[in-house]
């Protein structure tokens, strides 16, 4: 059954600072694996998903890694700013039942 | 475009009576996801709908069922309420699902069971 971890579960770092996210994975029979941000009060929004067979992917700021053979994954932000204050999950598509099984979450506060 | 919308925002409702939410996607999307967010269990899948049929089931009992109409719209309804329905309900839509591609979600409907 696959599990999903995501370390720590807050994070508190100050405005300027580069920051990674880890989450892991205990079955590496996925066939992606997604990062989202959430906001308080509102829905999630996709950031970045790696297909099983890439190593990572790039959107502006974000960079996500991923390592199936280790069963883990990180969200690298550089230059954090104020308004990447949420909270990021992950999840793991399973390449069998198609669902998608979710980390907890960390939580991110950048301080201005 | 816009964006995906669930109705009611918030929801209270009794143990014991029943509740049915909606989710509009995103215009051309035909699949429809629906989760279920608890600070206890955190985020689970409950079902996604594809062309007016389910495609994939999570592993919730038979209370929580769903449906999707020829536009794409879809409800989800739970029934016999319980106290550990209380949740944030959030629907996503897709082209065409399967969780391959990125998915949009919605705001979410709050529900309160008392």
């Amino acid at each position: 059954k696959q599990e999903v971890t995501q370390i720590p579960a807050a994070l508190s770092v100050p405005e300027g600072e580069n920051l990674v996210l880890n989450c892991s994975f205990t079955d590496s029979a996925i066939y992606n694996l997604q990062w989202f941000r959430q906001d308080p009060g509102k829905g999630l929004t996709s950031l970045l998903l790696i297909q099983s067979s890439q190593r990572e992917q790039t959107s502006g700021r974000l960079n996500a890694s991923l390592d199936k053979s280790s069963g883990r994954s990180t969200l690298y932000i550089a230059a954090s700013q104020p308004g990447d204050s949420a909270t990021y999950l992950c999840a793991a598509l399973g390449d069998s039942n198609y669902q998608l099984i979710w980390g907890a979450g960390t939580k991110l506060i950048i301080k201005p | 475009k816009a964006g995906v919308t669930q109705t009611p925002r918030y929801l209270i409702k009794t143990r014991g009576q029943q509740v049915t939410l909606s989710c509009s996607p995103i215009s051309g999307h035909r699949s429809v996801s629906w989760y279920q967010q608890t600070p206890g269990q955190g985020l689970q899948f409950l079902f996604e709908y594809f062309s007016e049929t389910q495609r994939n089931k999570g592993n919730f009992p038979g209370r929580f069922s769903g449906r999707q109409f020829s536009n794409s719209r879809s409800e989800m309804n739970v029934s016999t309420l319980e106290l550990g329905d209380s949740a944030l309900y959030l629907c996503a839509s897709s082209l065409e699902g399967g969780g391959q591609e990125t998915q949009y979600f919605g705001p979410g409907t709050r529900l309160l069971v008392l």
